[in-house]
């Protein structure tokens, strides 16, 4: 089954360490992204990746780094430098640029304890 | 500065009647539209698009309204179900330039019985 899978669904991290989220898809699509979402905020785009090797910073990159080593897998590291890391993250993929529309994983929780 | 508007954070509708979801986009270089459906703590599956050069679009009981001119579109679920009660998201793009999808914060819909 074509997909993409985000883990772990919780996760928890205490301040002042970095964490790591994963992100793979077997869809074959160029375009991935990271979504951050809060309540009452809707979905911000923290960063995107429209081929492999290569990112661009969304609405909120701060505190936040990625990669794309793999057309596959789009790691999102949240770092100790964001303040308010605290959220529910969503990863997506789409086939290219076009008029295509965007498939999402089931989303990792993210507690600060 | 929020590109993808929706005005209303939450609606309630008695099934069997039709719910209108707005949304309202300020980057007149946005080509594609895009609706999604979320549930909590889950990703937002893709319900309905539309491309800048139709104004309607229709897909069993959903209807998707693009005008252009006001820089505004809507989704029509027609007729409501239970089922339906969820966040409904919208999202734009440029496709001439990049791969980046914009949303909106999202309505809450409620389909009461």
């Amino acid at each position: 089954d074509g997909g993409i899978t985000q883990s772990p669904k919780y996760l928890f991290r205490k301040e002042g360490q970095n964490v790591t989220l994963s992100c793979e898809q077997n869809l074959n699509h160029d375009a991935m992204y990271w979504y951050r979402q809060d309540p009452g905020q809707g979905l911000r785009l923290i960063y995107y990746s429209q081929i492999v090797n290569d990112f661009q910073k969304g609405d909120i990159a701060e505190g936040y780094s990625v990669s794309r080593e793999k057309k596959e897998s789009f790691p999102l590291t949240v770092t100790s430098a964001q303040k308010n890391p605290t959220a529910f993250y969503l990863c997506a993929s789409r086939r290219d640029r076009g008029n295509t529309e965007a498939f999402f994983g089931q989303g990792t929780r993210l507690t600060v304890v | 500065d929020q590109q993808v508007k929706q005005n209303s954070p939450s609606l309630s509708v008695q099934e069997g009647r039709i719910s209108i979801l707005n949304c309202d986009y300020t980057n007149s270089m946005f080509d594609y539209f895009l609706w999604y459906k979320k549930y909590p703590a889950e990703g937002p599956t893709f319900l309905i698009s539309i491309s800048s050069i139709k104004d309607k679009n229709e897909d069993g009981r959903f209807t998707v309204f693009l005008n252009k001119s006001a820089k505004h579109l809507s989704l029509h679920i027609v007729p409501s179900q239970p089922g339906d009660s969820a966040v409904y998201f919208c999202a734009a793009s440029d496709t001439g330039t990049a791969s980046k999808l914009t949303f909106g914060t999202g309505t809450r819909l409620q389909v009461t019985l």
